[in-house]
This record gives C-alpha cells, sequence and structure tokens, in this order.
C-alpha cells in the first residue's frame, strides 16, 4: 500500500512556462517532506523540503507548498527552463516510519524549448 | 572536497556469483543507506545504518547483506539469493540518525548476465 503517491509519471512543459508537481501522502504523522532531482544514472539530488509546521518554502525558483488538511504537497518550479528536465521524486518522513525516507514513485518532467 | 563516492559505476556478474558495491563517504555523516531503483519505480530501502556496528532491514533486504565496520564505509553484497539482482543501486547519507535530507552517490548499475 503506498504511502506517497506521485500519479502523474510525466509531465510535459514549456521552457518559461511554470511547473507543477504533486504529491499525496496518507499519513497525517509525517512531519517532513523533501523533494529530490534525479537525472538518468546519476544520484537524486535534494532540491528543498518543508516541515509539517509550514505552508510555504521557497528556494530561487523552486516554491514547496503543503496542504496538510489535504495531505498534499506539490513542486512549483518557475520559469520553467531546459535542465530541468529530470525525475522528480518526492519523499516524507516522520516518526511513524522511524524517520526514514519514504519515496514516491517519481515524475518525469520534460521542458519543451 | 566532500561527497559520496560509489564504484563501480557499472558492473557485471554472471548469475549465481556474490557481489560487493562499494559506497564510501567523507562527510562525517552517521547514517547510510542503500536504496535500489528499478525502471519506472521509486527508490526501495535495502539496508541502512545509523552508526557504527550497527544496520536494519529495509523494505527489500531479501539476498542482500551489508556490514559498517567503519563510519565512512557501507558496502553492499548482492548475494546468489537475490532473485532479481539487476538494477541500479544507490547509496546516501544523512547528517543524524533520526532522518533528513539524504546525500546521494552517482549510483551503480549492476547487470547479472
Amino acid at each position: 500500500d503506498q504511502q506517497v503517491k506521485q500519479n502523474s509519471p510525466s509531465l510535459s512543459v514549456q521552457e518559461g512556462r511554470i511547473s507543477i508537481l504533486n504529491c499525496d501522502y496518507t499519513n497525517s504523522m509525517f512531519d517532513y517532506f523533501l523533494w529530490y532531482k534525479k537525472y538518468p544514472a546519476e544520484g537524486p539530488t535534494f532540491l528543498i523540503s518543508i516541515s509539517s509546521i509550514k505552508d510555504k518554502n521557497e528556494d530561487g525558483r523552486f516554491t514547496v507548498f503543503l496542504n496538510k488538511s489535504a495531505k498534499h504537497l506539490s513542486l512549483h518550479i518557475v520559469p520553467s527552463q531546459p535542465g530541468d528536465s529530470a525525475v522528480y521524486f518526492c519523499a516524507v518522513l516522520g516518526r511513524d516510519s522511524n524517520y526514514q525516507l519514504i519515496w514516491g514513485a517519481g515524475t518525469k518532467l520534460i521542458i519543451k524549448p | 572536497d566532500g561527497g559520496i563516492t560509489q564504484s563501480p559505476k557499472y558492473l557485471f556478474r554472471k548469475e549465481g556469483q556474490n557481489v560487493t558495491l562499494s559506497c564510501e563517504q567523507n562527510l562525517n555523516h552517521d547514517a547510510m543507506y542503500w536504496y535500489r531503483q528499478d525502471p519506472g519505480q521509486g527508490l526501495r530501502l535495502i539496508y541502512y545504518s545509523q552508526i557504527v556496528n550497527d544496520f536494519q532491514k529495509g523494505d527489500i533486504a531479501e539476498g542482500y547483506s551489508v556490514s559498517r565496520e567503519k563510519k565512512e564505509s557501507f558496502p553492499l553484497t548482492v548475494t546468489s539469493a537475490q532473485k532479481n539482482p539487476t538494477a541500479f543501486y544507490l547509496c546516501a547519507s544523512s547528517p543524524g540518525a533520526s532522518g533528513g535530507a539524504q546525500f546521494f552517490g552517482p549510483g551503480t548499475r549492476l547487470t547479472v548476465l
């Protein structure tokens, strides 16, 4: 039973527009949420995170939004650039997971020129 | 400069052979992790270690073994008991044992012939 779901396997966005990646989770006890970016045949790179006491965290072109009532997490990238083309994973952790990361299946983002 | 190294990047083995994947970090991180990634899937945790000389099974530990004799090293052995060993293997570390952002190595692609 998946505790973290990324329902869109892929997403195609025009360069310069906003990319919105979504993630849903099932356990309200999760208290830390992370986004990772991964290029093929490389390890994931940490992108941005948010704790459950906040609903928004911003870092340059990247903003993460947390809606605790909906158990929904989203990553906004604006403006989207060709180098943003990658697979994006959301990951969560909390007391119930013994503070180990639980990963979504990933969303492949394709930025079209 | 600090980081996590995995070697080799590509590894080929015959069916029935044990193989050991190397992971070294010089970040002085307490916790280290091994994940497996299969096409179209997220990362699945094999083993993790929060402290030297101690490690715990992850979600898919069967057919794998690890050791943590030194803080900076966490080798993974893929044994002949692992039914589908061909995959991309990722090692990660985090500063504390209680989770948080993990930092990944470049990965090892293991192909069993």
